[in-house]
């Protein structure tokens, strides 16, 4: 079936650090790929998307590139700030308009 | 983009009663979407409401106990039926349009804490 593997947290990292929070997906066709945020204490925010494979989804200083090759959308950042400080789900829609989530990864950030 | 409020944003109830969480939307949407999130996890879909047509449940979720209605184009409830602490978890409503890559815009979830 439809289903997102992400990369387990939490992560800790100092400001100004490279960020890489790794997804893979397993569906049939062609999915759409996203990548929502949940700051502390707030609700669920998309962050970015892609529809199709070798789009790159970007957004405050965040990429992710969906790759059918490696069937992956990891989620980058070439300098993490405090204000960063979240839990981050990769999720697709395989077909129909059903999100299937993984599991979020906690990114933390100290200055 | 689609604003969306819930309520109650937090409830404490005993075990055996019953919640309904209201959610609305600032504009019309076509599908709207229902979400648990337990603890330290992730969400899961609990069903997909449509005005107009009865709600389609993911499996391991059936009627009798998450009973949701879609009156209309901007609101949709959930009711969580005779509750146990296993039921206690974040629910989330979202709401997108009816392209297939249309963003799901979600509300900011109501707290439940069964006891």
């Amino acid at each position: 079936g439809d289903s997102v593997t992400q990369m387990e947290g939490p992560v800790t990292l100092s400001e100004e650090a490279f960020l890489t929070i790794n997804c893979t997906y397993t569906a049939t066709g062609y999915p759409s790929l996203f990548w929502y945020v949940q700051y502390p204490g707030e609700g669920l925010q998309l962050l970015l998307k892609a529809t199709k494979a070798d789009d790159k989804g970007s957004n405050k200083g965040f990429e992710a590139t969906y790759r059918k090759e490696t069937t992956s959308f990891h989620l980058e950042k070439g300098s993490v700030q405090v204000s960063d400080s979240a839990v981050y789900f990769c999720a697709l829609i395989p077909g129909a308009n059903n999100l299937f989530f993984g599991t979020g990864t906690r990114l933390t950030v100290i200055p | 983009s689609a604003v969306i409020s819930q309520k109650p944003s937090r409830d404490i109830c005993q075990r055996g009663t019953s919640l309904t969480i209201q959610c609305q939307v600032d504009s019309q949407v076509t599908m709207m979407f229902w979400y648990r999130q337990q603890p330290g996890q992730s969400l899961t879909l609990i069903a997909t409401a449509n005005q107009g047509s009865e709600a389609t449940y993911e499996s391991g979720f059936v009627i009798d106990k998450f009973p949701i209605s879609r009156p209309n184009l901007t609101f949709s409830t959930l009711t969580v039926s005779n509750m146990s602490p296993e039921d206690s978890s974040i629910y989330l409503c979202s709401a997108a349009g009816t392209g297939r890559a249309d963003t799901q815009y979600f509300g900011p979830g109501t707290r439940l804490t069964v006891l």
